[in-house]
C-alpha cells in the first residue's frame, strides 16, 4: 500500500513476554520514527533511523526496548520481558527527508499502530 | 516534562461555527508547528503546518496562528463540518517532533 503499515494491529502479552512490532515505512522514505502513546497523551519520542542508522535512540525508556532497521526499510521494535507499564499504542512513523531543521518533506507521516497489552 | 501542552482536553461546536484549538509550548528554540489530526484506531494525519518565521498560514478551512512572544499557536477551522470531529495534535519541532497530549474536537450536527 501507499501509507505505513504496521503489525500486529493488537497484541496481548503476558508479564515477562518478549514483544516484537513491525514497522512498513512508505517506499523511499530515508526516516523512520517509533513512538509510544499511552492512553490520554500524546506521542512520545523513542528512536529515530536514518535509513539503517539509528541515529537518536534518547526516548527508549529502558535497556529492554531495542530496535532495528538492518536494511533501511522495515523496522522492528521488540521489547523483551514486558512489564504493564509497558502497555500503549506504538505507533511508526516515516519522512521522506533526514532530520536536522525540519522542512515540508519531513512532515512525518504515521502508521495506524500497535496496541500492546501486558496482563 | 511537557514542551508542548494543549490545556482542553475536549471541545464542543456547532456546526456551521467555528473551533478554535489551542496550543502552548515552552521552548522558544522550536521553529517548526504542525497540527496532526487523529481518529479512532487510525494513526495521526497531518493537517497544517506553519515555520516560525511566519505568523499564519491558511489551508482551505484551516488557519494556522503563531504568537512566537507568547509560545502560543492556535488553529482555527471554518466553518466546522461532522467530519472534522476527532482528536487534535498539535507539534514542535526541533531536533525531534514534541507532541501534545490532544484536543477531542465535537462537531455537532
Amino acid at each position: 500500500g501507499a501509507g505505513v503499515s504496521q503489525s500486529p494491529r493488537y497484541k496481548v502479552a503476558k508479564r515477562g513476554q518478549d514483544v516484537a512490532l513491525r514497522c512498513d515505512p512508505i517506499s523511499g522514505h530515508v526516516s523512520l520514527f517509533w513512538y509510544q502513546q499511552a492512553l490520554g497523551q500524546g506521542p512520545e519520542f523513542l528512536t529515530y533511523f536514518q535509513n539503517e542508522a539509528q541515529l537518536d535512540k534518547s526516548g527508549l525508556p529502558s535497556d529492554r526496548f531495542f530496535a532495528e532497521r538492518p536494511e533501511g526499510s522495515v523496522s522492528t521494535l521488540k521489547i523483551q520481558r514486558t512489564q504493564q507499564e509497558d502497555s500503549a499504542v506504538y505507533l511508526c512513523a516515516s519522512s521522506l527527508g533526514g532530520q536536522g531543521r525540519v522542512v515540508a518533506k519531513n512532515i512525518q507521516y504515521f502508521g495506524a499502530g500497535t496496541r500492546l497489552s501486558v496482563l | 516534562d511537557q514542551q508542548v501542552k494543549q490545556n482542553s482536553p475536549s471541545l464542543s461546536v456547532q456546526e456551521g461555527r467555528i473551533s478554535i484549538l489551542n496550543c502552548d509550548y515552552t521552548n522558544s528554540m522550536f521553529d517548526y508547528f504542525l497540527w496532526y489530526k487523529k481518529y479512532p484506531a487510525e494513526g495521526p494525519t497531518f493537517l497544517i503546518s506553519i515555520s516560525s518565521i511566519k505568523d499564519k498560514n491558511e489551508d482551505g478551512r484551516f488557519t494556522v496562528f503563531l504568537n512566537k512572544s507568547a509560545k502560543h499557536l492556535s488553529l482555527h477551522i471554518v466553518p466546522s463540518q461532522p467530519g472534522d470531529s476527532a482528536v487534535y495534535f498539535c507539534a514542535a519541532t526541533g531536533n525531534q517532533f514534541y507532541f501534545g497530549t490532544g484536543t477531542s474536537l465535537t462537531v455537532i450536527p
